[in-house]
Formats: C-alpha cells, structure tokens, sequence
C-alpha cells in the first residue's frame, strides 16, 4: 500500500517561471489537501479538492495559484510567475473519507531563485 | 486568525520525563482532533487522535486530554526518549472541512 506520493521532492525555479507540484493520495482516497509550511512555522491550508472538484480554496492566494484534481491522474497544485516569497515546503494530505486520518506526503520543496 | 493555539512554541524535556504540549480552540463545530509528528525534511505524520465522545484516549506512551468545556485538549508523552525530538502538532476539524493546525512544538529530549 503506497502512502501519499508527491513529486518533485525538491524544486528550484528562477523567478517568473511556473512550477508544478504533483500529489498522488492513496490509493482509493478521493479526498485531497495541500498545504504549505514555511520554515518555522505551522502548516498553512491552502484548498481542499475531491474528485474532480474545489471544494475550499480559501487558503489560495487569488493570483498566479490554482490546483486541481481530476477524475484520472494526481492532482496539481500549480504556481505561475513564481516569486521569492514562493518558498516553502508544500504538503499533501488525502483522506478516505470526511473526518477520518489525513495522510501526508513528504513534501515538495520549493525554492525559487 | 488563529483557529488553534498551540503552547508552548518549545519544550526541552531529559529522558524519562513526560512531555506536555496544549491546544485551545474557538469553534465548538470541531469534532476531530488529531496530533501529528514531523521530522526535519519530513512529512507529518498521524501519532493519535480523538473525538469529543471521549476525554482521554491512550496509545502506548501518548495520551490525548480532552476537555470538552474548556474547549482544550493536550499531549503527554510519557517516558520521554530522544527519538521523540520532533516538532509535534495539534489540530482540528469538522465534518467535511479542512484541517486547522497549531503552530507547532518543537520537542528537544536531552539524553
């Protein structure tokens, strides 16, 4: 049973570019969160997906951010015109169903130069 | 707006002693209420959990306190080893809604 896989571990983009973070939950679970943790600090929620919808994107900045989850594949959490502030370690959490375990990835960490 | 408040930001405890890391929260919605633990370069990982049913829950050298009308609930590691050094967190749910997380404790266990 695979946990929650999440892709690239580390990612380094130059300011401007985009970058895209990927989020296999396991197996069966069609709930989906993303989270980013700056150094030092706690986990900051960003938006919660099930299958194919957004169910709260209240955390996501309104700019250059978006994520989604389709019926087939991971989902994406995907950063445009990426800035320094950008940083940060982006974690995803799946879940089987409402208010049960949430499992998380490692992390993908995002460095942008 | 803090939906949870962790305390303390730090805690430094020698091996063999208990560990003791508290949460408050606001809404009365909640009701699931788990603690993760975290690595350096590492995921979080589930450690315990409870549900407002119950107000102590036991799991080997951790036990959840709930108190349901103080709205507080907290961590004790009994026994503390080094291998428990971690940054832990608590958080919060309701049906259906995201996770609200403390803002951590980094836990030093001294050999």
């Amino acid at each position: 049973n695979a946990g929650v896989m999440q892709n690239p571990r580390h990612l380094v983009r130059r300011r401007g570019q985009e970058a895209r973070l990927r989020c296999s939950p396991v197996k069966g679970h069609s709930h989906v969160y993303w989270y980013r943790q700056l150094p030092e600090e706690g986990l900051k929620f960003m938006v919660y997906l099930q299958k194919e919808n957004i169910i709260d994107e209240s955390g996501m900045p309104k700019e250059r951010f978006s994520a989604e989850f389709p019926k087939e594949g991971p989902s994406i959490l995907r950063i445009q015109q990426v800035v320094r502030g950008d940083s940060a370690a982006y974690f995803c959490a799946s879940q089987l169903t409402v208010n049960t375990e949430a499992f998380f990835g490692q992390g993908t960490r995002l460095t942008v130069v | 707006q803090q939906q949870v408040k962790q305390s303390p930001q730090s805690l430094i405890v020698q091996k063999g002693g208990i560990s003791i890391i508290n949460c408050a929260y606001e809404n009365t919605a909640f009701d699931y209420f788990p603690w993760y633990q975290q690595f350096p370069g590492k995921g979080p990982a589930l450690l315990i959990a409870i549900r407002p049913d119950v107000s102590e829950k036991k799991e080997g050298r951790f036990t959840i306190s709930f108190n349901k009308s103080a709205k507080q609930f907290s961590l004790h590691i009994m026994d503390s080893q080094p291998g428990d050094s971690a940054t832990y967190f608590c958080a919060a749910s309701s049906t259906g809604n995201q996770f609200y997380f403390g803002t951590g404790t980094s836990l030093t266990v001294i050999p």
